[in-house]
Protein backbone atom coordinates (compact mmCIF):
# COMPACT_ATOMS: atom_id res chain seq x y z
CA UNK A 1 0.00 0.00 0.00
CA UNK A 2 1.75 3.19 -1.26
CA UNK A 3 1.73 5.92 1.38
CA UNK A 4 0.39 9.24 0.60
CA UNK A 5 2.09 12.72 0.79
CA UNK A 6 1.18 15.85 1.41
CA UNK A 7 1.48 18.57 0.00
CA UNK A 8 2.11 17.46 -3.54
CA UNK A 9 4.18 20.87 -3.67
CA UNK A 10 5.53 23.45 -1.48
CA UNK A 11 7.12 26.70 -2.46
CA UNK A 12 9.41 28.91 0.50
CA UNK A 13 11.08 31.96 0.31
CA UNK A 14 14.49 31.12 2.11
CA UNK A 15 14.11 31.32 6.08
CA UNK A 16 10.77 29.98 6.20
CA UNK A 17 9.70 27.05 7.71
CA UNK A 18 7.47 23.41 5.95
CA UNK A 19 6.90 20.75 7.08
CA UNK A 20 5.57 17.56 5.10
CA UNK A 21 3.33 14.47 6.03
CA UNK A 22 3.32 11.11 5.19
CA UNK A 23 0.06 8.82 6.29
CA UNK A 24 -0.63 5.08 5.56
CA UNK A 25 -3.45 2.86 5.96
CA UNK A 26 -1.51 0.32 7.46
CA UNK A 27 0.54 -0.45 10.55
CA UNK A 28 3.83 1.23 10.08
CA UNK A 29 7.20 -0.14 12.04
CA UNK A 30 9.94 2.51 9.97
CA UNK A 31 9.47 5.41 8.18
CA UNK A 32 12.35 6.78 5.65
CA UNK A 33 12.77 10.29 4.26
CA UNK A 34 15.10 10.57 0.80
CA UNK A 35 15.47 13.98 -1.34
CA UNK A 36 16.26 13.99 -4.97
CA UNK A 37 17.72 16.89 -6.00
CA UNK A 38 16.49 16.83 -10.60
CA UNK A 39 18.90 14.76 -12.48
CA UNK A 40 20.38 12.78 -9.07
CA UNK A 41 19.43 9.92 -6.90
CA UNK A 42 17.57 10.02 -3.93
CA UNK A 43 19.82 10.65 -0.76
CA UNK A 44 18.93 9.18 2.62
CA UNK A 45 18.15 11.80 5.38
CA UNK A 46 16.81 9.91 8.14
CA UNK A 47 14.99 6.82 9.67
CA UNK A 48 11.90 6.40 12.42
CA UNK A 49 10.62 3.57 14.27
CA UNK A 50 7.35 3.45 15.41
CA UNK A 51 6.90 4.66 19.20
CA UNK A 52 6.89 8.02 17.88
CA UNK A 53 10.32 8.89 17.83
CA UNK A 54 11.46 12.38 16.68
CA UNK A 55 15.02 12.58 15.00
CA UNK A 56 16.80 15.80 13.84
CA UNK A 57 19.36 16.24 10.95
CA UNK A 58 20.79 19.67 11.33
CA UNK A 59 17.78 21.70 10.45
CA UNK A 60 15.55 19.19 9.04
CA UNK A 61 13.61 16.99 11.80
CA UNK A 62 10.99 14.41 11.70
CA UNK A 63 8.48 12.87 14.09
CA UNK A 64 6.46 9.10 13.82
CA UNK A 65 3.33 9.25 14.93
CA UNK A 66 1.73 5.49 15.62
CA UNK A 67 -1.47 6.22 16.35
CA UNK A 68 -2.19 7.87 13.14
CA UNK A 69 0.20 5.82 10.97
CA UNK A 70 1.52 9.48 9.97
CA UNK A 71 5.06 10.51 10.07
CA UNK A 72 6.04 14.58 9.11
CA UNK A 73 9.69 16.12 8.11
CA UNK A 74 10.28 19.47 9.59
CA UNK A 75 12.02 21.76 7.90
CA UNK A 76 12.90 24.84 9.69
CA UNK A 77 14.81 28.22 8.57
CA UNK A 78 14.78 26.58 5.08
CA UNK A 79 17.82 27.44 2.58
CA UNK A 80 18.73 27.27 -1.33
CA UNK A 81 19.94 23.50 -0.94
CA UNK A 82 16.69 21.74 0.89
CA UNK A 83 15.18 22.41 -2.79
CA UNK A 84 14.16 19.22 -4.00
CA UNK A 85 11.83 16.23 -4.38
CA UNK A 86 11.21 14.55 -0.63
CA UNK A 87 10.26 10.89 -0.35
CA UNK A 88 8.71 8.82 2.03
CA UNK A 89 9.51 5.30 2.45
CA UNK A 90 7.72 2.92 4.23
CA UNK A 91 8.19 -0.61 6.12
CA UNK A 92 5.47 -3.27 7.58
CA UNK A 93 7.16 -4.53 9.81
CA UNK A 94 11.10 -5.38 11.41
CA UNK A 95 12.29 -7.41 8.79
CA UNK A 96 10.49 -5.66 5.95
CA UNK A 97 13.34 -5.65 3.25
CA UNK A 98 11.30 -3.46 0.36
CA UNK A 99 10.32 -0.16 1.14
CA UNK A 100 7.57 1.18 -0.38
CA UNK A 101 7.79 5.11 -1.64
CA UNK A 102 4.84 7.51 -1.71
CA UNK A 103 4.72 10.14 -4.72
CA UNK A 104 7.41 12.49 -3.31
CA UNK A 105 5.96 16.37 -2.25
CA UNK A 106 7.97 18.99 -4.46
CA UNK A 107 10.18 21.76 -2.22
CA UNK A 108 11.72 24.82 -3.89
CA UNK A 109 12.81 27.41 -1.55
CA UNK A 110 13.92 31.10 -3.19
CA UNK A 111 16.08 33.46 -2.50
CA UNK B 1 33.10 4.43 -0.11
CA UNK B 2 33.06 5.25 -4.10
CA UNK B 3 28.84 5.13 -3.99
CA UNK B 4 26.97 2.73 -6.33
CA UNK B 5 27.46 3.20 -9.65
CA UNK B 6 25.36 2.13 -12.49
CA UNK B 7 25.90 2.07 -16.16
CA UNK B 8 25.06 3.30 -18.92
CA UNK B 9 23.46 6.58 -17.19
CA UNK B 10 21.29 6.66 -20.38
CA UNK B 11 20.14 3.97 -22.99
CA UNK B 12 17.60 4.51 -26.26
CA UNK B 13 16.17 1.11 -27.82
CA UNK B 14 13.50 0.28 -30.62
CA UNK B 15 10.50 -1.47 -29.57
CA UNK B 16 10.90 -5.01 -29.55
CA UNK B 17 14.97 -5.07 -28.62
CA UNK B 18 16.80 -6.51 -25.19
CA UNK B 19 18.88 -4.47 -22.93
CA UNK B 20 20.96 -4.62 -20.18
CA UNK B 21 22.03 -2.70 -17.62
CA UNK B 22 24.39 -3.34 -14.85
CA UNK B 23 24.83 -2.05 -10.87
CA UNK B 24 27.90 -1.76 -8.93
CA UNK B 25 26.87 -1.63 -5.19
CA UNK B 26 28.93 -0.09 -2.07
CA UNK B 27 31.59 -2.98 -1.67
CA UNK B 28 30.31 -4.29 1.94
CA UNK B 29 26.70 -4.37 1.30
CA UNK B 30 25.03 -7.43 1.18
CA UNK B 31 22.00 -6.11 -0.18
CA UNK B 32 21.09 -4.56 -3.32
CA UNK B 33 18.19 -3.58 -4.84
CA UNK B 34 16.13 -2.47 -8.40
CA UNK B 35 13.68 0.26 -8.04
CA UNK B 36 12.03 1.86 -11.07
CA UNK B 37 10.77 5.57 -11.16
CA UNK B 38 8.87 7.27 -13.65
CA UNK B 39 8.13 11.43 -14.06
CA UNK B 40 6.37 12.86 -10.83
CA UNK B 41 6.19 9.08 -9.29
CA UNK B 42 8.61 7.43 -6.12
CA UNK B 43 10.59 4.74 -6.67
CA UNK B 44 9.06 1.71 -7.54
CA UNK B 45 10.33 -1.58 -6.11
CA UNK B 46 11.33 -4.32 -9.05
CA UNK B 47 13.35 -7.07 -6.87
CA UNK B 48 16.17 -7.27 -4.16
CA UNK B 49 19.29 -9.48 -3.38
CA UNK B 50 20.62 -10.76 -0.40
CA UNK B 51 24.46 -11.62 -1.34
CA UNK B 52 23.81 -13.78 -4.66
CA UNK B 53 19.93 -14.74 -3.47
CA UNK B 54 17.16 -13.16 -4.99
CA UNK B 55 15.12 -13.44 -2.43
CA UNK B 56 12.10 -10.88 -3.41
CA UNK B 57 10.28 -9.90 -6.92
CA UNK B 58 7.32 -7.58 -7.02
CA UNK B 59 4.31 -8.93 -8.48
CA UNK B 60 3.75 -6.65 -11.04
CA UNK B 61 7.40 -7.04 -12.39
CA UNK B 62 6.76 -8.60 -15.57
CA UNK B 63 8.23 -12.17 -17.33
CA UNK B 64 10.35 -9.64 -19.60
CA UNK B 65 12.09 -9.10 -16.58
CA UNK B 66 15.56 -10.57 -14.92
CA UNK B 67 17.66 -9.86 -12.75
CA UNK B 68 21.23 -11.34 -11.33
CA UNK B 69 23.82 -11.33 -8.71
CA UNK B 70 26.04 -13.47 -9.81
CA UNK B 71 28.57 -14.33 -6.45
CA UNK B 72 26.68 -11.60 -5.07
CA UNK B 73 28.89 -8.64 -6.11
CA UNK B 74 27.40 -6.70 -9.19
CA UNK B 75 24.18 -7.17 -10.11
CA UNK B 76 22.32 -6.59 -14.00
CA UNK B 77 18.93 -6.28 -15.15
CA UNK B 78 17.45 -7.37 -18.49
CA UNK B 79 14.52 -6.59 -19.79
CA UNK B 80 13.71 -8.33 -22.88
CA UNK B 81 11.12 -7.11 -25.95
CA UNK B 82 10.92 -4.19 -24.80
CA UNK B 83 7.88 -2.11 -24.69
CA UNK B 84 7.08 2.06 -24.81
CA UNK B 85 5.99 1.59 -21.61
CA UNK B 86 9.07 0.34 -19.99
CA UNK B 87 10.39 4.09 -20.52
CA UNK B 88 11.78 4.66 -16.83
CA UNK B 89 14.55 5.53 -14.63
CA UNK B 90 15.85 2.28 -13.35
CA UNK B 91 17.74 2.64 -9.79
CA UNK B 92 19.59 0.30 -7.71
CA UNK B 93 20.12 1.27 -4.58
CA UNK B 94 22.35 -1.20 -2.02
CA UNK B 95 22.19 -1.26 1.80
CA UNK B 96 23.75 -2.97 4.68
CA UNK B 97 21.34 -5.29 6.54
CA UNK B 98 22.37 -6.78 9.59
CA UNK B 99 19.18 -8.06 11.04
CA UNK B 100 16.52 -5.81 10.91
CA UNK B 101 16.51 -4.77 7.11
CA UNK B 102 13.57 -2.35 7.58
CA UNK B 103 16.73 -0.37 9.15
CA UNK B 104 18.89 -0.11 6.85
CA UNK B 105 19.06 3.29 4.54
CA UNK B 106 19.53 2.95 0.95
CA UNK B 107 21.97 3.99 -0.74
CA UNK B 108 20.76 4.84 -4.33
CA UNK B 109 22.89 5.53 -7.85
CA UNK B 110 22.22 7.68 -10.13
CA UNK B 111 20.61 5.71 -12.38
CA UNK B 112 20.13 4.65 -16.01
CA UNK B 113 17.24 6.13 -18.11
CA UNK B 114 15.48 4.30 -20.38
CA UNK B 115 13.90 4.96 -23.40
CA UNK B 116 12.00 3.17 -25.54
CA UNK B 117 11.25 4.42 -28.99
Amino acid sequence: QQPVQSPQAVILREGEDAVINCSSSKALYSVHWYRQKHGEAPVFLMILLKGGEQKGHDKISASFNEKKQQSSLYLTASQLSYSGTYFCGTAADSGYSTLTFGKGTMLLVSP
Amino acid sequence: DTGVSQNPRHKITKRGQNVTFRCDPISEHNRLYWYRQTLGQGPEFLTYFQNEAQLEKSRLLSDRFSAERPKGSFSTLEIQRTEQGDSAMYLCASSLALGQGSLSPLHFGNGTRLTVT
